[in-house]
């Protein structure tokens, strides 16, 4: 079974400036799709950016892009000149290939991003 | 376009009390549907999956049980909760294969506690 793993609890960060998330994952799948969803206080999920494994180029959803190392089994998050409005859960995500039973989510354990004034 | 309701938004009951929490999904069909839980300050966990009426597959063993009588409906339930099912519930549901890469889409989500 697919497992994910962010090893950051809290990341703490100043207005306007950048934080780097960490997510690792454990496969043995060459086709597969990772995301990374956002948690606000009101504790909807909302999808932040997705990225495909067989494409090497990193995703970019206007401030958040992602560093995907597929070798490494690595997808970090990255929220540029970050806002107030960041501030929320993030989950990394896994799922299998298409044709995988159910196309499952696998989530990790979640960061909490506080953004400081 | 499509939208995913699911209710009550939140729920205080005693131990040993039944449980149903519903979860109906519009402007779509055939959906695959979940139901994750998640525990205060923790990550989600997969409780059930559906990819078609009638058809569940359980993650976990634990307490509870899914149904999925129609095609957009996707019931939790439990005939006696336990102090451990206390969590926030999220449902949600993805489009078929036709849309590869299409991601989850939740609903608000259901605060049980179970007293």
């Amino acid at each position: 079974a697919q497992t994910v793993t962010q090893s950051q609890p809290e990341m703490s960060v100043q207005e306007a400036e950048t934080v780097t998330l960490s997510c690792t994952y454990d496969t043995s799948e060459s086709d597969y799709y990772l995301f990374w969803y956002k948690q606000p206080p009101s504790r909807q999920m909302i999808l932040v950016i997705r990225q495909e494994a067989y494409k090497q180029q990193n995703a970019t959803e206007n401030r958040f892009s992602v560093n995907f190392q597929k070798a490494a089994k690595s997808f970090s998050l990255k929220i540029s000149d970050s806002q107030l409005g960041d501030a929320a859960m993030y989950f990394c995500a896994y799922r299998s290939a298409p044709k995988a039973a159910g196309n499952k989510l696998t989530f990790g354990g979640g960061t909490r991003v506080l953004v400081k004034p | 376009s499509q939208t995913i309701h699911q209710w009550p938004a939140t729920l205080v009951q005693p131990v040993g009390s039944p449980l149903s929490l519903e979860c109906t999904v519009e402007g779509t069909s055939n959906p695959n549907l979940y139901w994750y839980r998640q525990a205060a300050g923790r990550g989600l966990q997969l409780l059930f999956y559906s990819v078609g009426i009638g058809q569940i597959s359980s993650e976990v063993p634990q307490n509870l049980s899914a149904s999925r009588p129609q095609d957009r409906q996707f019931i939790l339930s439990s005939k006696k909760l336990l102090l451990s099912d206390s969590g926030f519930y999220l449902c949600a549901w993805r489009g078929r294969d036709t849309i590869l890469f299409s991601p989850l889409h939740f609903g608000n989500g259901t605060r049980l506690t179970v007293t």
